[in-house]
């Protein structure tokens, strides 16, 4: 079963704008990460984040997590036609010793030149 | 390896054949994982190792679904007698680390399945 869940669906914005992505989950976790794939592609890994971190960031990507409203964003700033692809956060189950990462449906984000 | 290698790239088969899908991880990586990706849909855990042990395997849908990684490195996803619903891209990811280690995924460009 999916834990996250990404928000919107998909996503389409003018070059140079910035794009936001939510992500809510349903249990309590150790960190969040953050996916890019495009066109079907391998999943390329971009931030985590811990369950006691509340901002990072990364370049042209900033991350927040509330554990408290078990939700997290992600932003591009300044987006670039590159940035075309589908993004997944993925969740760890958040109980001890479980690692697996759980992902989420994902946002189909679309730049437009 | 550089990366995470998988094996065969596409792979068609009649439904009712096994299929043994195969990944190579990245050399030294103690955590592997076996995910499925339908069309438009975030990946799906199926079950992942550490080391050679198979430490969760609740993704997997069914009997007909096995895994193993008998010396901890090169692992195997079998799937006996397919059937069309089993059509999809399945993804293998390692990671360096284990326990309390967390960390980034590397994934494979995937094996694609087609039951026909």
């Amino acid at each position: 079963s999916q834990q996250g869940e990404e928000d919107p669906q998909a996503l389409s914005i003018q070059e140079g704008e910035n794009a936001t992505m939510n992500c809510s989950y349903k249990t309590s976790i150790n960190n969040l990460q953050w996916y890019r794939q495009n066109s079907g592609r391998g999943l390329v890994h971009l931030i985590l984040i811990r369950s006691n971190e509340r901002e990072k960031h990364s370049g042209r990507l900033r991350v927040t997590l509330d554990t408290s409203k078990k939700s997290s964003s992600l932003l591009i700033t300044a987006s670039r036609a590159a940035d075309t692809a589908s993004y997944f956060c993925a969740t760890d189950a958040g109980i001890q010793g479980a690692q697996k990462l759980v992902f989420g449906q994902g946002t189909r984000l679309t730049i437009n030149p | 390896g550089a990366g995470v290698s998988q094996s065969p790239r596409y792979k068609v088969t009649k439904r009712g054949q096994d299929v043994a899908l195969r990944c190579d991880p990245i050399s030294g990586h103690v955590s592997l994982y076996w995910y499925r990706q339908a069309l438009g849909q975030g990946p799906e855990f199926l079950t992942y190792f550490n080391y050679e042990a198979q430490q969760d395997k609740s993704g997997l849908p069914n009997d007909r679904f096995s895994a193993e990684r008998p010396e901890g490195s090169i692992s195997t996803l079998t799937i006996q007698r397919t059937e069309q619903r089993d059509s999809a891209m399945y993804r293998c990811a390692s990671r360096p680390g284990d326990r309390g280690s967390g960390g980034e995924l590397f994934f494979g460009e995937g094996s694609r399945l087609t039951v026909l």
